[in-house]
C-alpha cells in the first residue's frame, strides 16, 4: 500500500506565490524525495533529504523533514506557470528496497 | 547520457495479443525499476531488478513477465492482458545498486509506454 500521504490533494494559486505541499509517511525512512511530473509524463527527481538531515535547498526549492513527526514539506517560492504539475513524495524506507509514492500534488499555477 | 529511454510511447493491444515493453539507459545504473501508474494516482512499484537480478516482485499477476537481458536493459512482458491493465508504464534507474540493502539513489524516469488493453 502507499505509505505517503500528501496533502493538499490540489493547489491552485497565482504566478509569484509560494505553494506548499505537506507529506507524511509511517515507518522509518532512510530518505524521503520529491518528484515531480508534468501531464502524462515521466517524473522528475527534485530534491532528496536524507533521514538525518533536517532542511534542504534547491533553488526555489526547500524541503524539510521531521522525522519525529514523519513528515515532510515542499516548498516552492516564486511560482511559476511551467510549475504547474503533479508533485509526489517517495520514502525509502530503512531496511527495504522499496520506494513508495505518497498520493501526490496537483499544483495549477495561473498567470 | 542521464536518460532513460522506453518504446513504444504508445501500444494499444487485445486482451490475446503477447507485446513487450522495452526501457534501456546507458548511466551505469545498476537497478531497474517497472512502475505502473493509473491516471491521476502515484506509480506503484512492479519490479526491481539489481545487477540484472529479480529482487522485489509486488506480487505482480504472471501475465507481466519482466527480463533484464543486460545491465543496460530492461523488457516488460505482457501476454493475456485485461482491459483494467490499461495504464502508464514507467521504468527507472538508480546506481550504482543497492547498497547494504536500502536504496540511497534518486530514481531516472523514462517518460513511459501509455498502454491501452481492449
Amino acid at each position: 500500500s502507499q505509505q505517503g500521504e500528501e496533502d493538499p490533494q490540489a493547489l491552485s494559486i497565482q504566478e509569484g506565490e509560494n505553494a506548499t505541499m505537506n507529506c507524511s509517511y509511517k515507518t522509518s525512512i532512510n530518505n524521503l524525495q520529491w518528484y515531480r511530473q508534468n501531464s502524462g509524463r515521466g517524473l522528475v527527481h527534485l530534491i532528496l533529504i536524507r533521514s538525518n538531515e533536517r532542511e534542504k535547498h534547491s533553488g526555489r526549492l526547500r524541503v524539510t523533514l521531521d522525522t519525529s513527526k514523519k513528515s515532510s514539506s515542499l516548498l516552492i517560492t516564486a511560482s511559476r506557470a511551467a510549475d504547474t504539475a503533479s508533485y509526489f513524495c517517495a520514502t525509502a524506507y530503512t531496511g527495504g528496497f522499496k520506494t513508495i509514492f505518497g498520493a501526490g500534488t496537483r499544483l495549477f499555477v495561473k498567470a | 547520457d542521464t536518460e532513460v529511454t522506453q518504446t513504444p510511447k504508445h501500444l494499444v493491444m487485445g486482451m490475446t495479443n503477447k507485446k513487450s515493453l522495452k526501457c534501456e539507459q546507458h548511466m551505469g545504473h545498476r537497478a531497474m525499476y517497472w512502475y505502473k501508474q493509473k491516471a491521476k494516482k502515484p506509480p506503484e512499484l512492479m519490479f526491481v531488478y539489481s545487477y540484472e537480478k529479480l529482487s522485489i516482485n509486488e506480487s505482480v499477476p504472471s501475465r507481466f513477465s519482466p527480463e533484464c537481458p543486460n545491465s543496460s536493459l530492461l523488457n516488460l512482458h505482457l501476454h493475456a492482458l485485461q482491459p483494467e491493465d490499461s495504464a502508464l508504464y514507467l521504468c527507472a534507474s538508480s546506481g550504482p545498486g543497492l547498497a547494504g540493502g536500502q536504496n540511497r539513489d534518486e530514481q531516472f524516469f523514462g517518460p513511459g509506454t501509455r498502454l491501452t488493453v481492449l
